[in-house]
């Protein structure tokens, strides 16, 4: 079983603020990195997929990177805005075994 | 698209009787599925992977004879969680992929109450 750690485990900012958030995993057999958005009461939304050391991907104010030789990746979100609230997922997908294993996420909220 | 629904939402049974959740991809063909189940703040648990026409893959510690998995087409998926008792109480989330993608699309989920 992967060890994937998350932090921090929850984080409360105002709208507007910029932050960002951590995901750690084994850097061995690295394959990809999904992130994902959980918000209450719906279905978890993919992100992002990322596959390459250095990889940057940017959707709208969201933005993520990728470090696999050292094992983590940054989410980041610039202007928080209340609807950015939910809880935010990673979860590597190594090559040795095609499943996702996900961490305990950060949760997210935005406040005005 | 890549839109996936499951049904129901939320479910509460006796202990020992059956409780069967679907999952369905709407709008894609799914060739495999996946169970996963969460538990109190917990991360998301992989229980089974199905493909569609073969018998679902187990993760270890999942009991396949209590936990049934039928991918019977390509757009559904089901999961029977058989004399189920109060420790089978969670949520169960599942999702689906496009042939040839990494990326999985989940439904809802379905929180159970076993009483």
């Amino acid at each position: 079983i992967l060890n994937v750690e998350q932090s921090p485990q929850s984080l409360h900012v105002q709208e507007g603020d910029s932050t960002n958030f951590t995901c750690s995993f084994p850097s061995s057999n690295f394959y990809a990195l999904h992130w994902y958005r959980w918000e209450t009461a719906k279905s978890p939304e993919a992100l992002f997929v990322m596959t390459l050391n250095g990889d940057e991907k940017k959707k709208g104010r969201i933005s993520a990177t990728l470090n696999t030789k050292e094992g983590y990746s940054y989410l980041y979100i610039k202007g928080s805005q209340p609807e950015d609230s939910a809880t935010y997922l990673c979860a590597p997908l190594t090559g040795t075994a095609s499943k996702l294993t996900f961490g305990t996420g950060t949760r997210l909220q935005v406040t005005l | 698209g890549a839109v996936v629904s499951q049904h129901p939402s939320r479910v509460i049974c006796k202990s020992g009787t059956s409780v069967k959740i679907e999952c369905r991809s709407l709008d894609f063909q799914a060739t495999t599925m996946f169970w996963y189940r969460q538990f109190p703040k917990q991360s998301l648990m992989l229980m089974a992977t199905s493909n569609e026409g073969s018998k679902a893959t187990y993760e270890q510690g999942v009991e396949k004879d209590k936990f049934l998995i039928n991918h019977a087409s390509l757009t559904l998926s089901t999961l029977t969680v058989t004399s189920a008792h109060p420790e089978d109480s969670s949520f169960y989330i599942c999702s689906a992929s496009r042939p040839g993608e990494d990326t999985q699309y989940f439904g809802p989920g379905t929180r159970l109450t076993v009483l």
